[in-house]
């Protein structure tokens, strides 16, 4: 079956550590984005990277980071400098820039 | 830059109609999509309008007017299960990405 799959699910951290967040999608698309979304509020594109090697800062880049060494990993690291990093994380993929995206199932993060 | 409004939220009762409406402003227009997320959940696709008028899926419909910056979405004979968030997105070609307006919230009730 292919797909888009994130883990884990539910992630718990003290506040001050990184933590890095798993994308894989086996749909063979090229491009990945990561999101954030709070309670009651729409998506924020975060990061997203239209071939490997090559990514871009979204609109709330900072305090994140992102590799794509593989067409089929995207991994998002929230570091310490994430003023606010409790939320629901969705990574999503599309057969190409600016086409329909699927998306993971999302990792909750909190952070305390 | 993009800027997309629509409804907060929407109540509306089992089996009958209802419409949603978005409004964007945007530079490079590439397409506009309509996304469903169910509370705790991922969005799903739902559909995509790249040029003007009306596409139909099944009970769900999507319209488009690029002159006038405004799609709505037709959600026919509803369903206690089409209780959920509509996600608005819009891409931008020169941007190479889409930006998503923040849901309308619907509730269906018996």
């Amino acid at each position: 079956d292919g797909g888009i799959t994130q883990s884990p699910k539910y992630l718990f951290r003290k506040e001050g550590q990184n933590v890095t967040l798993s994308c894989e999608q086996n749909l063979n698309h090229d491009a990945m984005y990561w999101y954030r979304q709070d309670p009651g509020q729409g998506l924020r594109l975060i990061y997203y990277s239209q071939i490997v090697n090559d990514f871009q800062k979204g609109d709330i880049a900072e305090g994140y980071s992102v590799s794509r060494e593989k067409k089929e990993s995207f991994p998002l690291t929230v570091t310490s400098a994430q003023k606010n990093p409790t939320a629901f994380y969705l990574c999503a993929s599309s057969p190409g820039t600016a086409l329909e995206q699927y998306f993971g199932p999302g990792t909750r993060l909190t952070v305390t | 830059g993009q800027n997309i409004d629509q409804p907060t939220e929407m109540t509306a009762t089992e089996g009958a109609i209802v419409q949603i409406n978005c409004t964007y402003q945007t530079s490079g227009f590439n397409g506009l999509f309509w996304y469903q997320q169910h509370a705790g959940e991922a969005p799903t696709f739902l559909s995509y309008n790249v040029l003007d008028g009306l596409e139909e899926k099944g009970r769900f419909s999507s319209f488009l007017s690029r002159s006038k910056g405004y799609s709505y979405l037709l959600l026919k004979e509803l369903q206690m299960k089409d209780s959920a968030s509509y996600l608005c997105a819009v891409s931008d070609i020169n941007a190479g990405k889409s930006t998503f307006g923040d849901g309308t919230t619907l509730t269906v009730k018996p």
